[in-house]
């Protein structure tokens, strides 16, 4: 079975900050890992997605993602936070091109200070 | 503008009253899923879909029946709700492939 955690539920930057916010997962075969953002009282948006080609992804509003095999791990960065990064974020894993069960984690909410 | 609607957006309704709730994707997508959100719990898979007539459970199907006779159509169905299915619902479409899935705007449903 996959599974996905991310660590710290709230996480609190300044205005300008770099944000860090963190993923594991487990998968029994090669996965598929993504990231999605969700801003209040809408649906998830896709922020970026690796599917086994580079280990560092880039995505919109400038995140991005690197792929670590040995740490099991897909943690998202911003080099510089903004205000409107202000959302809640959820990693996501399946299992590869076949797969057809996409397995959440329980979401980080970033808040940004001014 | 390519897109996955659901209706209502919002919902409330007493134990036990059959409903439904719809989801149509227009972009051709082979695949469709339904999910739900509850607050330290985030999104769980409730049914997925294929293709059309193709469909299997996610996480957590209990108390719930999912069709697929059109491929643009998905509508997730309630038999006989309860307090406990009081969340938040997405429906969500992809295409075959690495692509992610395009995810509608949701349906808050109320059971009392």
């Amino acid at each position: 079975a996959q599974s996905v955690t991310q660590l710290g539920s709230h996480v609190s930057v300044s205005e300008g900050a770099l944000v860090l916010l963190r993923c594991n997962y487990s998968s029994s075969v090669p996965p598929y890992l993504f990231w999605y953002v969700q801003y209040p009282n809408q649906g998830l948006q896709l922020l970026l997605k690796y599917t086994s080609a580079a280990t560092l992804v880039k995505g919109i509003n400038g995140f991005e993602a690197e792929f670590k095999k040995s740490e099991t791990s897909f943690h998202l960065t911003k080099p510089s936070a903004h205000m409107s990064d202000a959302a809640e974020y959820f990693c996501a894993v399946r299992k590869g091109i076949g797969g057809n069960m996409l397995t959440f984690g329980g979401g980080t909410r970033l808040m940004v200070k001014p | 503008e390519a897109q996955v609607t659901q209706n209502p957006r919002y919902l409330i309704t007493v134990t036990g009253k059959k409903l439904t709730v719809t989801c149509s994707q227009n972009m051709n997508h082979e695949y469709m899923s339904w999910y739900r959100q509850d607050p330290g719990l985030g999104l769980r898979q409730i049914y997925y879909s294929m293709n059309v007539e193709v469909t299997d459970k996610g996480d957590v199907p209990e108390g719930y029946k999912v069709s697929r006779k059109e491929k643009r159509n998905f509508p997730l169905i309630l038999e006989s709700p309860s307090p406990n299915q009081t969340s938040l619902y997405f429906c969500a479409s992809r295409p075959g492939g690495t692509y992610g899935y395009t995810f509608g705007s949701g349906t808050r449903l109320t059971v009392v």
